[in-house]
C-alpha cells in the first residue's frame, strides 16, 4: 500500500528565509510520481512541483525545489526566500505510474506561516 | 492553461435532501476524474475515481449508494450526495488529469457543502 507522511503539522518561518517541508513516502511500485500542492485559505489546490521516480535531477520551479532522495524515500520541498504570500497549507502527494487511473494520495499536510 | 470548474461553489441544504455537484474540464477531455473530500484542517481523502462510460471505482469505506457518481461525457462528472446528513458537511474537490499529460492533476475550486 502507498503512504505519504508529513511529520510537521505547522511551521513558522521569518520572511525571506528558506524553508524545508518534510515528506516521506512508502510504495512498492518501481515507478511513481511525487507532487507538492499549496492550498491557501480559499481552498484551491495549486500545483507547485513534480518529481518522477526515474528523474535523475531534482525538480525545480522558480523558488520551489524538490530534494528527492530515493533511497531514503523522501521528497522534501524547499522554498527559497519565503514571502508572506507563501503562508498556506502544503500537501505532499504521490501517484503510482502503474495505476491507469492515475489517482493521487495526499499526506496530512503542513501549515506554513510566514512572519513579517 | 487547463481549467477544471465545479458547481456550485457552496451549498446549504436540509438533512435528508440530495445534492448534486458538477465537475467540468473546460478546455481538455478527461476520461477519468477524481473526487476528494476534505474535512476542516484535514487532508484530502480520495473518495472515488469517476470513469467516463463506466462505473465509478470507490475507495474502501466510501458508500457507493450514498455518493453517486456519473461520468456522462469526457468533460463532465457529477457527484450526488444522497439523503445528506450533517456528517456529510465537508469540502468536496474534484480533479482531472489531461489525457495527453497526466503528470499534473488539475483541481477544481471545490464545493463547500453544509447540511443543516
Amino acid at each position: 500500500a502507498q503512504k505519504i507522511t508529513q511529520t510537521q503539522p505547522g511551521m513558522f518561518v521569518q520572511e525571506k528565509e528558506a524553508v524545508t517541508l518534510d515528506c516521506t513516502y512508502d510504495t512498492s511500485d518501481p515507478s511513481y510520481g511525487l507532487f507538492w500542492y499549496k492550498q491557501p485559505s480559499s481552498g484551491e489546490m495549486i500545483f507547485l512541483i513534480y518529481q518522477g521516480s526515474y528523474d535523475q535531477q531534482n525538480a525545480t520551479e522558480g523558488r520551489y525545489s524538490l530534494n528527492f532522495q530515493k533511497a531514503r524515500k523522501s521528497a522534501n520541498l524547499v522554498i527559497s526566500a519565503s514571502q508572506l504570500g507563501d503562508s498556506a497549507m502544503y500537501f505532499c502527494a504521490m501517484r503510482s505510474d502503474y495505476s491507469s487511473a492515475s489517482k493521487i494520495i495526499f499526506g496530512s499536510g503542513t501549515r506554513l506561516s510566514i512572519r513579517p | 492553461g487547463a481549467v477544471v470548474s465545479q458547481h456550485p461553489s457552496w451549498v446549504i441544504c436540509k438533512s435528508g435532501t440530495s445534492v448534486k455537484i458538477e465537475c467540468r474540464s473546460l478546455d481538455f477531455q478527461a476520461t477519468t476524474m477524481f473526487w476528494y473530500r476534505q474535512f476542516p484542517k484535514q487532508s484530502l481523502m480520495l473518495m472515488a475515481t469517476s470513469n467516463e462510460g463506466s462505473k465509478a471505482t470507490y475507495e474502501q469505506g466510501v458508500e457507493k449508494d450514498k455518493f453517486l457518481i456519473n461520468h456522462a461525457s469526457l468533460t463532465l462528472s457529477t457527484l450526488t450526495v444522497t439523503s445528506a446528513h450533517p456528517e456529510d458537511s465537508s469540502f468536496y474537490i474534484c480533479s482531472a488529469p489531461r489525457l495527453a499529460d497526466d503528470n499534473e492533476q488539475f483541481f477544481g475550486p471545490g464545493t463547500r457543502l453544509t447540511v443543516l
